[in-house]
């Protein structure tokens, strides 16, 4: 399975950019790259996936390197919300099921702390 | 849409009672997952079902843990004699089986086993 790392922790201020580094060196080709978050007290949240290329929604932005050994998450105008954890998860196929079952392993992820 | 419900959102109960949480996943989703997390060992996969049908139930701790999927619009984890250790709050999340699509949880139960 293909491994991913991340900070403990990290800080932004309000209004500015948080970007949210993952790395997964071990990832295999047909892996996607998942982000999600849990707000205190809430169920984790689906932000956003990619495989190969730059990926965007009306949450994030998703920058993955083009050895896909790394990626970025990246909250263009940070607010105080935004402060959660923030897991960056490999997508992991399900040993002798050819792909078609999968789940989805959750690490200790970033807590993002949004500050004023 | 009222995404993946769950209930009860709190349970107390005492050693050794039984307890049953429930689970409706998003209708059209065909994949649901049971997942419990502690402070200490953070997020555990504990069960999944493809189709109502259990996949792979590794990750669920001892046989005082059952699961079932009776219909594509219902699950329940039952927990049969609940001990203190259990205490922890429990996740239920569908999705759909084919395709990279990312899972919605819901709001989860938080059980206390005193």
């Amino acid at each position: 399975d293909a491994k991913t790392t991340q900070p403990t922790s990290m800080d932004c201020a309000e209004g500015r950019a948080a970007n949210l580094p993952c790395n997964h060196s071990t990832i295999s080709g047909n892996e996607y790259v998942y982000w999600y978050r849990q707000i205190h007290s809430q169920g984790p949240q689906y932000i956003i996936h990619g495989l190969k290329n730059n990926e965007t929604n009306e949450m994030a932005s998703l920058i993955i390197t083009e050895d896909r050994k790394s990626s970025t998450l990246i909250l263009p105008h940070a607010t105080l919300r935004d402060t959660a954890v923030y897991y960056c998860i490999v997508r992991v196929p399900r040993e002798g099921s050819g792909g078609s079952n999968y789940k989805l392993t959750f690490g200790k992820g970033t807590l993002l702390t949004v500050n004023p | 849409d009222a995404g993946v419900i769950q209930s009860p959102r709190h349970e107390v109960t005492e050693m050794g009672q039984e307890v049953t949480l429930r689970c409706k996943p998003i209708s059209g989703h065909n994949s649901l997952f049971w997942y419990r997390q502690t402070m200490m060992r953070g997020l555990e996969l504990l069960i999944y079902f493809n189709n109502n049908v259990p996949i792979d139930d590794s990750g669920m701790p001892e046989d005082r843990f059952s699961a079932k999927m009776p219909n594509a619009s219902f699950s329940t984890l039952k927990i049969q004699p609940s001990e203190p250790r259990d205490s922890a709050v429990y996740f239920c999340a569908s999705t759909m089986l084919t395709g990279p699509y990312g899972y919605t949880f819901g709001s989860g139960t938080r059980l206390t086993v005193v």
